[in-house]
Protein backbone atom coordinates (compact mmCIF):
# COMPACT_ATOMS: atom_id res chain seq x y z
CA UNK A 1 0.00 0.00 0.00
CA UNK A 2 1.41 3.67 -0.61
CA UNK A 3 0.37 4.99 2.49
CA UNK A 4 -1.88 7.95 3.28
CA UNK A 5 -1.78 10.06 0.31
CA UNK A 6 -1.91 13.99 0.54
CA UNK A 7 -1.98 16.31 -1.57
CA UNK A 8 -0.30 19.18 -2.46
CA UNK A 9 2.80 19.27 -0.24
CA UNK A 10 3.10 22.85 -0.23
CA UNK A 11 0.42 25.67 -0.40
CA UNK A 12 0.99 29.45 -0.91
CA UNK A 13 -1.82 31.48 -1.22
CA UNK A 14 -3.00 34.87 -0.43
CA UNK A 15 -4.73 36.07 2.10
CA UNK A 16 -9.24 35.62 1.27
CA UNK A 17 -8.68 32.65 -1.14
CA UNK A 18 -9.90 29.74 -0.55
CA UNK A 19 -7.51 26.50 0.30
CA UNK A 20 -8.28 23.02 -0.72
CA UNK A 21 -6.23 20.22 1.34
CA UNK A 22 -6.93 16.66 -0.25
CA UNK A 23 -6.01 13.34 1.54
CA UNK A 24 -6.81 9.72 0.45
CA UNK A 25 -6.58 7.47 3.45
CA UNK A 26 -4.77 3.87 3.54
CA UNK A 27 -7.97 1.45 1.85
CA UNK A 28 -9.58 -0.29 3.97
CA UNK A 29 -9.54 2.05 6.56
CA UNK A 30 -12.41 3.50 8.22
CA UNK A 31 -11.53 6.22 10.83
CA UNK A 32 -10.06 9.69 8.91
CA UNK A 33 -8.37 12.12 10.90
CA UNK A 34 -7.47 15.90 10.01
CA UNK A 35 -4.98 17.69 12.08
CA UNK A 36 -2.91 20.86 12.40
CA UNK A 37 0.42 21.42 13.51
CA UNK A 38 2.17 24.95 14.72
CA UNK A 39 5.22 25.83 16.33
CA UNK A 40 2.84 27.00 19.01
CA UNK A 41 -0.12 25.14 19.48
CA UNK A 42 1.89 21.47 18.59
CA UNK A 43 -0.15 19.21 17.21
CA UNK A 44 -4.17 19.54 17.20
CA UNK A 45 -7.09 17.51 16.31
CA UNK A 46 -9.44 18.98 13.56
CA UNK A 47 -12.04 16.91 12.82
CA UNK A 48 -12.66 12.86 12.37
CA UNK A 49 -14.77 10.72 10.02
CA UNK A 50 -15.81 6.90 10.99
CA UNK A 51 -17.20 5.76 7.95
CA UNK A 52 -17.02 9.00 5.95
CA UNK A 53 -19.64 9.91 8.93
CA UNK A 54 -17.93 13.19 10.40
CA UNK A 55 -17.70 12.04 14.92
CA UNK A 56 -16.14 14.99 15.94
CA UNK A 57 -15.53 18.79 14.55
CA UNK A 58 -14.80 20.53 17.83
CA UNK A 59 -11.64 21.15 17.06
CA UNK A 60 -12.37 23.08 13.86
CA UNK A 61 -11.24 26.60 14.97
CA UNK A 62 -13.98 29.03 12.87
CA UNK A 63 -17.14 28.44 10.09
CA UNK A 64 -14.08 29.15 7.74
CA UNK A 65 -13.06 25.76 7.83
CA UNK A 66 -14.98 22.56 6.49
CA UNK A 67 -14.22 19.46 6.15
CA UNK A 68 -15.91 16.48 3.67
CA UNK A 69 -15.75 12.87 3.24
CA UNK A 70 -17.94 11.95 -0.21
CA UNK A 71 -16.48 7.78 -0.07
CA UNK A 72 -14.18 5.97 1.49
CA UNK A 73 -11.14 6.99 -0.40
CA UNK A 74 -10.77 10.66 -0.14
CA UNK A 75 -11.34 13.63 1.86
CA UNK A 76 -10.86 17.48 1.75
CA UNK A 77 -10.16 20.52 4.04
CA UNK A 78 -10.86 23.80 2.60
CA UNK A 79 -10.77 27.10 4.35
CA UNK A 80 -12.99 30.05 2.55
CA UNK A 81 -11.51 32.65 3.06
CA UNK A 82 -7.51 31.35 4.36
CA UNK A 83 -5.84 34.03 6.77
CA UNK A 84 -2.53 34.09 7.92
CA UNK A 85 -2.88 32.74 10.93
CA UNK A 86 -3.69 29.23 9.33
CA UNK A 87 -0.78 28.81 8.37
CA UNK A 88 0.60 25.56 9.15
CA UNK A 89 1.28 22.00 8.35
CA UNK A 90 -1.52 19.79 7.89
CA UNK A 91 -1.90 16.28 8.43
CA UNK A 92 -4.84 13.50 7.49
CA UNK A 93 -4.27 10.46 9.50
CA UNK A 94 -5.73 6.83 9.06
CA UNK A 95 -6.52 3.57 10.73
CA UNK A 96 -8.70 0.28 11.00
CA UNK A 97 -10.96 0.04 14.59
CA UNK A 98 -11.56 -3.35 15.39
CA UNK A 99 -14.29 -3.74 18.26
CA UNK A 100 -12.46 -6.28 19.31
CA UNK A 101 -9.09 -4.88 19.02
CA UNK A 102 -9.60 -1.47 19.41
CA UNK A 103 -6.06 -0.31 19.76
CA UNK A 104 -4.71 0.06 16.22
CA UNK A 105 -2.46 2.82 15.66
CA UNK A 106 -3.06 5.76 13.09
CA UNK A 107 -0.93 5.91 10.17
CA UNK A 108 -0.42 9.53 9.13
CA UNK A 109 0.74 10.91 5.47
CA UNK A 110 3.24 13.44 5.08
CA UNK A 111 1.39 17.03 5.23
CA UNK A 112 0.71 19.66 3.55
CA UNK A 113 2.63 22.90 4.56
CA UNK A 114 -0.01 26.15 4.09
CA UNK A 115 1.86 29.05 3.96
CA UNK A 116 -0.41 32.02 3.30
CA UNK A 117 0.58 35.23 2.64
CA UNK B 1 -9.96 13.81 30.92
CA UNK B 2 -7.57 11.63 29.73
CA UNK B 3 -4.64 12.80 28.52
CA UNK B 4 -0.49 12.46 28.36
CA UNK B 5 1.79 14.79 29.65
CA UNK B 6 5.91 14.96 28.11
CA UNK B 7 7.22 17.17 30.55
CA UNK B 8 10.62 17.64 29.07
CA UNK B 9 10.33 20.06 26.01
CA UNK B 10 13.80 19.18 24.87
CA UNK B 11 16.23 15.92 25.22
CA UNK B 12 20.25 16.35 24.59
CA UNK B 13 22.29 13.24 24.95
CA UNK B 14 25.55 12.15 23.18
CA UNK B 15 25.58 9.33 20.75
CA UNK B 16 26.41 6.25 22.19
CA UNK B 17 24.48 6.74 25.46
CA UNK B 18 21.18 5.93 26.49
CA UNK B 19 18.44 7.79 26.07
CA UNK B 20 15.05 8.14 28.00
CA UNK B 21 11.86 10.52 26.86
CA UNK B 22 9.27 10.62 29.47
CA UNK B 23 5.47 10.57 29.37
CA UNK B 24 3.13 10.40 32.17
CA UNK B 25 -0.21 9.34 31.43
CA UNK B 26 -3.82 10.26 32.85
CA UNK B 27 -6.51 7.83 32.16
CA UNK B 28 -9.95 6.18 33.65
CA UNK B 29 -9.54 2.40 32.64
CA UNK B 30 -7.12 0.79 31.00
CA UNK B 31 -4.23 2.63 29.28
CA UNK B 32 -3.72 2.30 25.52
CA UNK B 33 -0.55 3.77 24.97
CA UNK B 34 1.40 4.89 21.49
CA UNK B 35 4.72 6.38 20.89
CA UNK B 36 5.03 8.63 17.39
CA UNK B 37 8.18 9.89 15.76
CA UNK B 38 8.30 12.91 13.72
CA UNK B 39 11.91 13.28 11.57
CA UNK B 40 12.10 16.77 9.89
CA UNK B 41 9.18 17.90 7.45
CA UNK B 42 7.27 14.46 7.83
CA UNK B 43 4.34 12.94 9.03
CA UNK B 44 4.26 10.65 12.60
CA UNK B 45 5.35 7.36 12.45
CA UNK B 46 4.64 4.84 14.58
CA UNK B 47 7.05 3.30 17.12
CA UNK B 48 5.36 1.26 19.49
CA UNK B 49 1.90 0.47 21.85
CA UNK B 50 1.13 -0.49 24.98
CA UNK B 51 -1.82 -2.70 25.36
CA UNK B 52 -1.47 -5.12 27.66
CA UNK B 53 0.83 -8.00 28.80
CA UNK B 54 4.18 -6.93 29.48
CA UNK B 55 5.41 -3.95 30.93
CA UNK B 56 8.45 -3.73 28.05
CA UNK B 57 7.16 -2.81 24.95
CA UNK B 58 10.01 -3.30 21.69
CA UNK B 59 9.12 -0.97 19.35
CA UNK B 60 10.90 -0.03 15.40
CA UNK B 61 14.58 1.13 15.17
CA UNK B 62 15.32 -0.27 18.37
CA UNK B 63 13.08 1.68 20.17
CA UNK B 64 11.78 0.41 23.82
CA UNK B 65 9.11 1.91 26.46
CA UNK B 66 8.48 0.96 29.77
CA UNK B 67 5.14 1.19 30.98
CA UNK B 68 4.56 1.51 34.65
CA UNK B 69 1.11 1.43 36.42
CA UNK B 70 2.08 2.35 40.03
CA UNK B 71 3.68 5.71 38.59
CA UNK B 72 1.23 6.20 35.38
CA UNK B 73 4.19 6.28 33.27
CA UNK B 74 5.43 5.06 29.81
CA UNK B 75 9.08 6.40 28.82
CA UNK B 76 10.69 5.57 25.47
CA UNK B 77 13.72 4.30 25.48
CA UNK B 78 16.70 3.00 23.89
CA UNK B 79 20.22 1.37 25.34
CA UNK B 80 22.54 3.07 22.49
CA UNK B 81 21.43 7.06 20.96
CA UNK B 82 22.30 7.06 17.40
CA UNK B 83 22.70 10.73 15.35
CA UNK B 84 19.83 9.87 13.26
CA UNK B 85 17.31 9.39 16.44
CA UNK B 86 17.13 13.48 16.12
CA UNK B 87 13.47 14.02 15.83
CA UNK B 88 10.40 15.19 17.31
CA UNK B 89 8.77 12.33 19.51
CA UNK B 90 5.11 12.44 20.28
CA UNK B 91 3.25 9.82 23.38
CA UNK B 92 -0.50 9.74 22.94
CA UNK B 93 -3.29 7.87 24.66
CA UNK B 94 -6.26 6.16 22.92
CA UNK B 95 -9.37 7.50 24.10
CA UNK B 96 -12.73 5.98 23.34
CA UNK B 97 -15.53 8.96 23.02
CA UNK B 98 -19.21 8.85 24.66
CA UNK B 99 -20.23 7.56 21.09
CA UNK B 100 -18.34 4.61 21.15
CA UNK B 101 -15.66 6.31 18.28
CA UNK B 102 -12.00 6.73 19.41
CA UNK B 103 -9.41 9.20 18.64
CA UNK B 104 -5.92 9.28 20.15
CA UNK B 105 -4.92 12.70 22.51
CA UNK B 106 -1.36 13.53 21.64
CA UNK B 107 0.96 15.11 23.75
CA UNK B 108 3.09 18.19 23.17
CA UNK B 109 6.13 16.43 21.95
CA UNK B 110 9.55 16.31 23.17
CA UNK B 111 12.82 16.96 20.98
CA UNK B 112 15.42 14.95 20.64
CA UNK B 113 18.87 15.85 20.00
CA UNK B 114 21.83 13.11 19.69
CA UNK B 115 25.27 14.79 19.90
CA UNK B 116 28.02 13.14 17.97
Amino acid sequence: DAGVIQSPRHEVTEMGQEVTLRCKPISGHDYLFWYRQTMMRGLELLIYFNNNVPIDDSGMPEDRFSAKMPNASFSTLKIQPSEPRDSAVYFCASSLFWASQPYNEQFFGPGTRLTVL
Amino acid sequence: AQSVAQPEDQVNVAEGNPLTVKCTYSVSGNPYLFWYVQYPNRGLQFLLKYITGDNLVKGSYGFEAEFNKSQTSFHLKKPSALVSDSALYFCAVRVITGAGSYQLTFGKGTKLSVIP
